[in-house]
């Protein structure tokens, strides 16, 4: 079973719709987790970490559920700068110093005017 | 701009060179890592440094070497390589701990490309 798994689209969406990402993760350990974004040919950057209860950055709420080891990003009246691949990621503390990210494969969201 | 910088951002080598990827980091961060970016598969993390000790190493072949002589650089030295090794190099670094919580944001830099003939 892969670690983090998300759906890879893509999602073809009209400008002005809502979306919304799922992503399961496989370790019950895992402990920090996070939304990037990655447009063509650039590199990945934090679009907004994942709280347990929950955090919202204007048009974008992002939700985590431990029990069943899922994390949502939704995003609200979509723009066509949506438009990018949405990785979802997840932290695991070994307790022995810095652990790598583990990522998804990305979700590819497409904007349509 | 980027606190992270790569260099070079695009390589062509042979099966029989000798090369070096570079990332410095401005950011003051404690921990730098590489990862590998393919097509059509998900970001691989390939090292780890924290306080510019080798904390990880996932099962990356000998002919992928790293150093890391301080905490705001680390190199990428590559040997031998073989075409199904082009891919996307990304760098990235994080001020990182063990604390449960201690959510950490890790910034990337704008990758090398790297195409081996």
């Amino acid at each position: 079973r892969k670690e983090v798994e998300q759906d890879p689209g893509p999602f073809n969406v009209p400008e002005g719709a809502t979306v919304a990402f799922n992503c399961t993760y496989s370790n019950s350990a895992s402990q920090s987790f996070f939304w990037y974004r990655q447009d063509c040919r650039k590199e990945p950057k934090l679009l907004m970490s994942v709280y347990s209860s929950g955090n919202e950055d204007g048009r974008f709420t992002a939700q985590l559920n431990r029990a069943s080891q899922y994390i949502s990003l939704l995003i609200r009246d979509s723009k066509l700068s949506d438009s990018a691949t949405y990785l979802c990621v997840v932290k695991t503390y070994s307790g022995g110093g810095a652990d790598g990210l583990t990522f998804g494969k990305g979700t590819h969201l497409i904007i349509q005017p | 701009e980027t606190g992270v910088t790569q260099t070079p951002r695009h390589l062509v080598m042979g099966m029989t060179n000798k090369k070096s990827l570079k990332c410095e980091q401005h950011l003051g961060h404690n921990a730098m890592y590489w990862y590998k970016q393919s097509a059509k598969k998900p970001l691989e993390l390939m090292f780890v440094y924290n306080f510019k000790e080798q904390t990880e190493n996932n099962s990356v072949p000998s002919r992928f070497s790293p150093e890391c002589p301080n905490s705001s650089h680390l190199f990428l030295h590559l040997h031998t390589l073989q075409p199904e090794d082009s891919a996307l190099y990304l760098c990235a670094s994080s001020q990182d701990g063990d604390r449960e919580g201690f959510n950490t944001e890790a910034f990337f830099g704008q990758g090398t490309r790297l195409t081996v003939v």
